[in-house]
């Protein structure tokens, strides 16, 4: 079956544009994570999915930072105004997921990520 | 506040070496995961292992092993007789009970000499 894909794969925009990035979960796959992985740096989570339920948000930068997955399966991460330091990759994650609190967890299947080049 | 030390930003061995990857993480939690990954030059982060706090036994997998220690926080992983196709970035996580993120530690480059 099909992995957890992204595009573009990259993207490069001069600064001040907006960039829209986007992740095609594994199907049926319930929860989608966001992480942004700076040059040589691990990656750093920014957002958290359940269905289309946004549940944690806390590890977006500014506000000029949003995602949203409207219907459940894709999901959009959109920077307004890039700087310079939003240069990173950008790496979707899917799992089967479910309600926070059960006692397993579920493995994280990442795709490829998106390299972002803010000029 | 959770937060993964890997204190060893690049190790390079020569082929057949045996490598052991250090990872020690903090958490106030008593129900968190240890993960590793490894992440390839295409990019794509790759699972490895995973363990849960209430298990201290450690792991073999072919070539990898991993020793979990709560007693020292550590999460060390042994890639034994290694190959050129080792070579990558390694990365060690956490996640806890209720919030499936995963914290990253900043990885180690290993390089694997023919």
């Amino acid at each position: 079956g099909a992995g957890v894909s992204q595009s573009p794969r990259y993207k490069v925009a001069k600064r001040g544009q907006d960039v829209a990035l986007r992740c095609d979960p594994i199907s049926g796959h319930v929860s989608l994570f966001w992480y942004q992985q700076a040059l040589g740096q691990g990656p750093e989570f920014l957002t958290y999915f359940q269905n289309e339920a946004q549940l944690d948000k806390s590890g977006l930068p500014s506000d000029r930072f949003f995602a949203e997955r409207p219907e459940g399966s894709v999901s959009t991460l959109k920077i307004q105004r890039t700087q310079q330091e939003d240069s990173a990759v950008y790496l979707c994650a899917s799992s089967l997921g479910g309600p926070s609190g059960l006692p397993s967890y579920n493995e994280q299947f990442f795709g490829p990520g998106t390299r972002l080049t803010v000029l | 506040a959770q937060k993964v030390t890997q204190a060893q930003t690049e190790i390079s061995v020569v082929e057949k070496e045996d490598v052991t990857l250090d990872c020690v993480y903090e958490t106030r939690d008593t129900t968190y995961y240890l993960f590793w990954y490894k992440q390839p030059p295409s990019g794509e982060l790759v699972f490895l292992i995973r363990r849960n706090s209430f298990d201290e036994q450690n792991e073999i997998s072919g070539r990898y092993s991993w020793n979990f220690q709560k007693s020292t926080s550590s999460f060390n992983f042994t890639i034994t007789a290694s190959q050129v196709v080792d070579s990558a970035v390694y990365f060690c996580a956490l996640s806890f009970q209720g919030a499936q993120k995963l914290v990253f530690g900043q990885g180690t480059r290993l390089t694997i000499n023919p």
